[in-house]
């Protein structure tokens, strides 16, 4: 069974410019979730993706965009970075949209570093 | 929505000790609490969660209690060793996404 895989797992980009990270679900995981987590912090929610549409959205702006396609793989886009969007960058795969019954498994991240 | 409070931040044992690290959450809908290990450099990695409708699981040297009347659950690490050190997570759910804690760094002494 292969687990979540992230790529690429480091990044460094200038403020303004635009990043895509990328996802690929554990076998037989049909939903992706973001989450964007701070030095010292837990993690956010940013959006979760089912059938290739956003399944919920957390707090942030729409500059954070993603896409799911037909395998279920993933990417997030963040336009216009911002010097605070530096972080850890989890993408995490269940078996069922939601949080309440499908347990979730993440990758190792993308650190995405803005200067 | 769902708040999740942690504590403590920090927790050093020595090996062979027990750790317990706890969480209160606000939603009493919630029915679902995973905990969360991560490693250096790393994901975070599911080890434990329990539902609802059980109020204690237990697997190997972890376990997790759930008081549902008082909306608090815990973890236990029993025999601490090294490679329990680690920053841990506890998290509930609020409708499609996982509302997390601040997070736990056990550090295990030999």
């Amino acid at each position: 069974e292969t687990g979540v895989t992230q790529s690429p797992t480091h990044l460094i980009k200038t403020r303004g410019q635009q990043v895509t990270l990328r996802c690929s679900s554990q076998s037989g995981h049909n939903t992706v979730s973001w989450y964007q987590q701070a030095l010292g912090q837990g993690p956010q929610f940013i959006f979760q993706y089912y059938r290739e549409e956003e399944n919920g959205r957390g707090n942030f702006p729409p500059r954070f965009s993603g896409l799911q396609f037909p395998n279920y793989s993933s990417e997030l886009n963040v336009n216009a970075l911002e010097l605070d969007d530096s972080a850890l960058y989890l993408c995490a795969s269940s078996l069922e949209p939601g949080a309440r019954s499908s347990p979730l498994h993440f990758g190792n991240g993308t650190r995405l570093t803005v200067t | 929505g769902e708040n999740v409070e942690q504590h403590p931040s920090t927790l050093s044992v020595q090996e062979g000790d027990s750790a317990v690290i706890k969480c209160t959450y606000s939603d009493s809908a919630s029915n679902y609490f995973p905990w969360y290990k991560q490693e250096l450099g790393k994901g975070p990695q599911l080890i434990i969660d329990i539902r609802s409708n059980v109020g204690e699981k237990k697997d190997q040297r972890i376990a997790v209690t759930l008081n549902k009347t008082a909306k608090h659950f815990s973890l236990h690490i029993t025999e601490t060793q090294p490679e329990d050190s680690a920053v841990y997570f506890c998290a509930a759910p609020n409708d499609y996404k996982l509302s997390f804690g601040a997070g736990t760094t056990v550090t295990v002494r030999a």
